[in-house]
C-alpha cells in the first residue's frame, strides 16, 4: 500500500522570500509523483510530475521538485513566491497501471506582504 | 472544452434525504473518479471508473452510489444523507484507465452541507 505524508499543514512565507513544501512517501513499488495546486474556492490542478529520467522537475511557473528515492522525499521549492502562489498544495503518488492517486493532507501555502 | 462540470456547485440537505451530484467530462477520458475533501484528510477516494460500465470502490464508498452509462458522465448518488457527508466533493478524470501516469483533471467542486 501506498502512503504520503505532508508534515506541515501550514506555512507561512513572506513574499520574495524561498519556500519548501515537504513530502515523503512510502511505496513498495516504483511510483510516479505528482504537485497539485488548489487556489481558493477551485478544483485542483496539475503543478508538475514526476514519471522517470531526470529527477528535477519544473513547472512552467517557476517551482521546482526533486525526485529523492533514498530519502523517498519529493520536496517542492520555489526561491522567489509571490502573493498569487497562495494557494492549497497536495502530493500525490500513483503507480504503472493503476490510475488511482494517493493524496497527502495537504499543505497551506499563505504569502506575507 | 469545458473541461470537468460539476453540478450544482452548492447543496444542502436534510438528514436521509437523497440526492446525485452530476460529473460531466468532453475530453472523452476513459478513467473517471469522486473525491471527497474534508479539512486536514485531504483528499479521499469514494469510487471510479476505468470505463462506461465498469465501475469500482475506493477508499471510503460507504453511502455512496455510482454508474457509468455513457464515456461522459459519471454520477454520485448519497442514497440517505448524514451529517458525516458533509464535505466538498470533487469529480476527476483522466485518458487512460490503466497508465498511472496521466493528468487527472478536476472539476470546481460541490460544497453539501447535511443538516
Amino acid at each position: 500500500a501506498q502512503s504520503v505524508t505532508q508534515l506541515d499543514s501550514q506555512v507561512p512565507v513572506f513574499e520574495e522570500a524561498p519556500v519548501e513544501l515537504r513530502c515523503n512517501y512510502s511505496s513498495s513499488v516504483s511510483v510516479y509523483l505528482f504537485w497539485y495546486v488548489q487556489y481558493p474556492n477551485q478544483g485542483l490542478q496539475l503543478l508538475l510530475k514526476y514519471l522517470s529520467g531526470s529527477t528535477l522537475v519544473e513547472s512552467i511557473n517557476g517551482f521546482e521538485a526533486e525526485f529523492n528515492k533514498s530519502q523517498t522525499s519529493f520536496h517542492l521549492r520555489k526561491p522567489s513566491v509571490h502573493i498569487s502562489d497562495t494557494a492549497e498544495y497536495f502530493c500525490a503518488v500513483g503507480y504503472f497501471g493503476n490510475e488511482k492517486l494517493t493524496f497527502g493532507t495537504g499543505t497551506r501555502l499563505t504569502i506575507i506582504p | 472544452n469545458a473541461g470537468v462540470t460539476q453540478t450544482p456547485k452548492f447543496q444542502v440537505l436534510k438528514t436521509g434525504q437523497s440526492m446525485t451530484l452530476q460529473c460531466a467530462q468532453d475530453m472523452n477520458h476513459e478513467y473517471m473518479s469522486w473525491y471527497r475533501q474534508d479539512p486536514g484528510m485531504g483528499l479521499r477516494l469514494i469510487h471510479y471508473s476505468v470505463g462506461a460500465g465498469i465501475t469500482d470502490q475506493g477508499e471510503v464508498p460507504n453511502g455512496y452510489n455510482v454508474s457509468r452509462s455513457t464515456t461522459e458522465d459519471f454520477p454520485l448518488r448519497l442514497l440517505s444523507a448524514a451529517p458525516s457527508q458533509t464535505s466538498v466533493y470533487f469529480c476527476a478524470s483522466s485518458q487512460s484507465g490503466t497508465s498511472g501516469a496521466d493528468t487527472q483533471y478536476f472539476g470546481p467542486g460541490t460544497r453539501l452541507t447535511v443538516l
